[in-house]
């Protein structure tokens, strides 16, 4: 059985950075791409990055290039890092297994994160 | 990258059939399939279809994916209350190595 398990959820300043993991189990962790998606209150799903779990460092959507960061470890987790928060960083963040080719098959339940002064 | 369009919303009666359409994606279908999802208030999202129009495992066959041309389509049959969520699609853009989704449709069932 396939399982994606994020942690909890965050509340933050304006500025701050927010780290988010992604603990996986029930199948061979490199063989899957893992990505990131956001709902923002109100929005629609936003795709964030992703990662090959067999390099140790994901790539970013264009425009979050400069504030994302996504890796992975040898304990069948993945992390996201993303850093200036904003305001409009306010969602709710899923980390997602591909099922074929770049389709998101398997969900985590989704991190809350609150961006706020 | 591309963009993806999708109707903010429709509507249809309980037992009834109602097509959510997607445009932009690619008439090639080796190189943008297309997925899609469906989505409830404060739920995770579920895939649906991949590849265009293959069903994961457990996916009730009510729900069945389409493309021609450009366009991509999600029909639902015979509708039910608990249908009511809002669907995306999604394809990868391998131009700019992003998954792209769709704005949602939100599915109403009167």
């Amino acid at each position: 059985q396939v399982l994606l398990v994020q942690s909890g959820p965050e509340v933050k300043r304006p500025g701050a950075s927010v780290k988010i993991s992604c603990t996986t189990s029930g199948y061979r962790f490199v063989d899957y791409m893992i990505h990131w998606v956001r709902q923002a209150p109100g929005q629609g799903l936003e795709w964030l990055g992703m990662i090959n779990p067999g390099v140790p460092r994901g790539d970013s959507a264009q425009r979050f290039e400069e504030r994302l960061i996504i890796t992975g470890d040898t304990s069948n987790t993945v992390y996201m890092e993303l850093t200036s928060l904003r305001s409009d960083d306010t969602a709710t963040y899923y980390c997602a297994r591909d099922l074929s080719y770049m389709t998101a098959g398997f969900w985590g339940q989704g991190t809350l994160v609150t961006v706020s002064s | 990258q591309f963009a993806l369009t999708q109707p903010p919303s429709v509507s249809e009666a309980p037992g009834q059939t109602v097509t959510i359409s997607c445009s932009g994606a690619t008439s090639n279908p080796g190189e943008k399939f297309v997925s899609w999802y469906q989505h409830f208030p404060g739920g995770t999202p579920k895939l649906l279809i991949h590849r265009d129009n293959e069903w994961p495992s457990g996916v009730s066959r009510r729900f069945s994916g389409s493309k021609s041309g450009t366009s991509a389509s999600l029909a639902i049959r015979d509708l039910r209350p608990d249908d009511e969520a809002t669907y995306y699609c999604a394809a990868w853009d391998a131009s700019v190595r992003a998954l792209v989704f769709g704005g949602g449709t939100k599915l109403t069932v009167l």
